[in-house]
């Protein structure tokens, strides 16, 4: 059965430092999205991807982040300069129909 | 602008017993609305959803859920608990099938021997 992977699991950082938190969709799908779960929070909405432009953001998705396809099988969210409210569980997610979710990147900001 | 509010962060059943997850949402427009089961350490699946066809829907696991328009509510049932179901719930919305979610806060489900 065809899934959303990401890697990698789990991505611990220093404040200030680049991470690139990458997820490969199921191959036809045409829309794709990043979440976010901070511990013990809800998960939240951060961007949709569609026909290689941004969809939708939401507040939480500032000039620190920004997504990309590079290839045309990767999608990847970077984070330009972390911080320490970074830390959290990353989705990915990809639809044709409904959405289906990968296993997360857990990123730890130090 | 769509939300969905979850009624009681934590619930506890005994095995064989009834599951009851509450979910009431919030949408300007008809919703879709969504179930997500996420166990430890793993990412979200779904469980059912709801797209404006029939009222009551059945989703994986035994899991059921009724769209109630008039109680702006979508409340997920399962007849008879099993120690698998421990997890964390999840009630989402959307405006349609493949915009961005909306997640309510989450309810985690223990189930007592």
């Amino acid at each position: 059965e065809p899934e959303v992977t990401q890697t990698p699991s789990h991505q611990v950082t220093q404040m200030g430092q680049e991470v690139i938190l990458r997820c490969v969709p199921i191959s036809n799908h045409l829309y794709f999205y990043w979440y976010r779960q901070i511990l013990g929070q809800k998960v939240e909405f951060l961007v949709s991807f569609y026909n290689n432009e941004i969809s939708e953001k939401s507040e939480i998705f500032d000039d620190q982040f920004s997504v990309e396809r590079p290839d045309g099988s990767n999608f990847t969210l970077k984070i330009r300069s972390t911080k320490l409210e970074d830390s959290a569980m990353y989705f990915c997610a990809s639809s044709e129909i409904e959405q289906f979710f990968g296993p997360g990147t857990r990123l730890t900001v130090l | 602008a769509q939300s969905v509010t979850q009624l009681g962060s934590h619930v506890s059943v005994s095995e064989g017993a009834l599951v009851l997850l509450r979910c009431n949402y919030s949408s300007s427009v008809p919703p879709y609305l969504f179930w997500y089961v996420q166990y430890p350490n793993q990412g979200l699946q779904l469980l059912l959803k709801y797209t404006s066809a029939a009222t009551l829907v059945k989703g994986i696991n035994g899991f059921e859920a009724e769209f109630k328009k008039s109680e702006t509510s979508f409340h997920l049932t399962k007849p008879s608990a099993h120690m698998s179901d421990a997890a964390e719930y999840f009630c989402a919305v959307s405006e349609r099938n493949d915009y961005k979610l909306s997640f309510g806060a989450g309810t985690t489900v223990t189930v007592r021997a």
